[in-house]
């Protein structure tokens, strides 16, 4: 069964500086995809970035990046120079290749400081 | 049309009652996904429709919870006398498949309706 671990409950970083969080996966499927999702207190789930299983190269979208090391399946995201506005809970998720569906991890809660 | 819609965005009921969610996707997109948030985890995925078709349920989904998508366009998701444990946030989503299947599409989200049960 395919399974998101995410093993930070809460992590704390000051305004302008990098931060990473940290996702690992598990599935027998060769074929997957990888995503990130930001949900602020007000609930909605923002879409930040995807790496596909099959993908030669990092995913960057804007400040976000993902760190993508297939052998030890983990999917890393960086922000580079936080912001307040960053404050909120992060999702690594996977997608089942035959359904569609997203599998959650439990979150992470990002909290920026000035 | 800005994004997938929920109505309503709060729901207080007592345990017992039926209640019923409404999801408006995004106008285009042929896919929309049921999910449930409890506090402290990550959402779980309930069911989802290509166009009117239900095609997965989960588990989760007991005899109790019932998901329609008539016309392929909104969907709703009713539950039956209701329970403690049902209090939760409810996400709908939605996405644009093409028959290639394209790998990089993601599901865009709405608001959810949070559901507290007394």
């Amino acid at each position: 069964a395919q399974k998101i671990t995410q093993t930070q409950p809460g992590m704390f970083v000051q305004e302008k500086e990098a931060v990473t969080l940290d996702c690992t996966y598990d599935t027998s499927d060769p074929s997957y995809g990888l995503f990130w999702y930001k949900q602020p207190s007000s609930g909605e789930m923002i879409f930040l970035i995807y790496q596909g299983s099959y993908d030669q190269q990092n995913a960057t979208e804007g400040r976000y990046s993902l760190n993508f090391q297939k052998a030890r399946k983990s999917a890393n995201l960086v922000i580079s120079a936080s912001q307040l506005g960053d404050s909120a809970m992060y999702f690594c998720a996977m997608r089942d290749w035959s359904t569609d569906k997203l599998i959650f991890g439990t979150g992470t809660r990002l909290q920026v400081f000035p | 049309d800005t994004g997938v819609s929920q109505d309503p965005r709060h729901k207080i009921t007592k345990r017992g009652q039926n209640v019923t969610f409404r999801c408006d996707p995004i106008s285009e997109h042929n896919r929309l996904y049921w999910y449930r948030q409890t506090l402290g985890q990550g959402p779980e995925f309930l069911t989802y429709f290509q166009n009117e078709a239900q095609l997965e349920k989960s588990r989760l989904l007991s005899d109790r919870f019932s998901a329609e998508r008539p016309k392929g366009s909104f969907s709703t998701l009713e539950i039956q006398r209701t329970e403690q444990g049902d209090s939760a946030m409810y996400l709908c989503a939605s996405s644009l498949v093409g028959m290639d299947r394209g790998p990089s599409y993601e599901q865009y989200f709405g608001p959810g309706t949070r559901l507290t049960v007394t």
